[in-house]
């Protein structure tokens, strides 16, 4: 089975602290994935990676940025977390195929 | 630009009735499809996907999908809701090259299920 970890389940931050958040895969996928989720919202795409060191923006990346050093982990980067970053985050991986695997969620709020 | 639309937010159904949660796209292409449940706290899990061939798609615990390319409508259905069902459904679209689909997501249905 695919398997996709993300490093916490329940995340407290302060306003302008930096907040780093991890996600392995374990299936050798190509791509990965950050989403934010929100309330009526469904999920956002914040950034993407079809590969070792290459990142694409998604359709929200303003405030976030990304590192991909090897090919099973993406980190998502908050440089100076604000209160309207508080949300679910979602890490997905993906093969060639477009089939993507979830980790669980993040859940993070900055107060 | 794909589009993803579930038009119902809340759907209420009684266990063991049938359940038919609506999915609508936009894309210009043929399209890939899946439909996604995500528990209370949890992830999203794959329920089923369309790629190409049968219209009809199997999936896991129960559910299947019609792709119907003239209504541009992917529909999940279950004949038989259990309340283990009680979650909320995504319905995305793929979008891009075949060397990697970004998915557009719908807004989601939450399901409940009554007694």
């Amino acid at each position: 089975d695919v398997k996709v970890t993300q490093s916490s389940r329940y995340l407290v931050k302060r306003t302008g602290e930096k907040v780093f958040l991890e996600c392995v895969q374990d299936m050798d996928h190509e791509n990965m994935f950050w989403y934010r989720q929100d309330p009526g919202l469904g999920l956002r795409l914040i950034y993407f990676s079809y590969d070792v060191k290459m990142k694409e923006k998604g359709d929200i990346p303003e405030g976030y940025s990304v590192s991909r050093e090897k090919k099973e982990r993406f980190s998502l980067i908050l440089e100076s977390a604000s209160t309207n970053q508080t949300s679910m985050y979602l890490c997905a991986s993906s093969s060639q195929r477009g089939e993507q695997f979830f980790g669980p969620g993040t859940r993070l709020t900055v107060l | 630009a794909q589009s993803v639309t579930q038009p119902d937010i809340h759907i209420t159904v009684s266990e063991g009735a049938s359940l038919e949660l609506r999915c609508n796209y936009s894309y210009g292409a043929t399209p890939y499809l899946f439909w996604y449940v995500q528990s209370p706290g949890q992830g999203l899990q794959l329920l089923l996907k369309y790629f190409s061939g049968d219209t009809l798609v199997q999936g896991i615990k129960g559910f299947e999908a019609e792709f119907k390319r003239s209504q541009s409508s992917f529909n999940l259905r279950k004949p038989s809701v259990h309340w283990s069902d009680a979650a909320e459904y995504f319905c995305a679209v793929g979008a891009g090259n075949t060397g990697f689909q970004k998915l557009v997501f719908g807004t989601g249905t939450r399901l409940l299920v009554s007694p």
